[in-house]
């Protein structure tokens, strides 16, 4: 079944622990991409990829990492999380980058809460 | 100004009722357009994309005006299972060939009623 598989789904912590959310497809999708989802201002993008070790910061790349060692896998990285980024947090993949009519698969989100 | 704007509603109306959104995006580079719909506290699923002549999936017609940089989404005969919030979605390829940048409305959430 193709998927893209995010995990943890949720996840409480605290403020500075550092925290990895994973991020897998099975599509062999070149584009990947994260948003964080919250109240009043819709889905904001963090970072992209347009393939293998190609990464560029979205709108709210601030307190974020992110790699892509491999096509499949593009895990988000919270150095120090603090409590601005308690969100819901998506990532999300498609065939290529920026071309006409292709729909984005999403995860099932992680809900993530920084105490 | 953000660069997608949607009302985010809520829009509560009875079943069969016809529901129109609207979108208007600020970008003119803005290449790709899409509908998603998303249920609460789920992914955000694509529901159509939107063509430059318009375009209709069933109960769903999708509308683009490049002019006024608007775009439109109508369900006809809405179903309790169309309660969902439904998201304007514009892709913007600022540079040729460098990859699109996704720029989602903060959605509108439609609430259909028996």
């Amino acid at each position: 079944e193709a998927q893209v598989t995010q995990n943890p789904r949720y996840l409480i912590t605290v403020t500075g622990k550092k925290l990895t959310v994973t991020c897998s497809q099975n599509m062999n999708h070149e584009y990947m991409s994260w948003y964080r989802q919250d109240p009043g201002l819709g889905l904001r993008q963090i970072y992209y990829s347009m393939n293998v070790e190609v990464t560029d910061k979205g709108d709210v790349p601030e307190g974020y990492k992110v790699s892509r060692k491999e096509k499949r896998n593009f895990p988000l990285i919270l150095e120090s999380p603090s409590p601005n980024q308690t969100s819901l947090y998506f990532c999300a993949s498609s065939l290529y980058a920026g071309e006409g009519n292709q729909p984005q698969h999403f995860g099932d989100g992680t809900r993530l809460s920084i105490l | 100004r953000k660069e997608v704007e949607q009302d985010p509603g809520p829009f509560n109306v009875p079943e069969g009722a016809t529901v129109a959104f609207n979108c208007t995006y600020s970008n003119s580079a803005s290449q790709s357009f899409f509908w998603y719909r998303q249920d609460c506290r789920k992914e955000p699923k694509l529901l159509m994309s939107v063509y430059s002549s318009g375009n209709e999936d069933g109960r769903f017609t999708a509308q683009l005006n490049r002019a006024s940089q608007y775009i439109s989404l109508l369900i006809r005969d809405s179903k309790l299972s169309d309660s969902a919030t439904y998201l304007c979605v514009v892709n913007i390829h600022e540079i040729y060939n460098q990859g699109g940048k996704l720029i989602f409305g903060q959605g509108t959430e439609l609430s259909v009623k028996p």
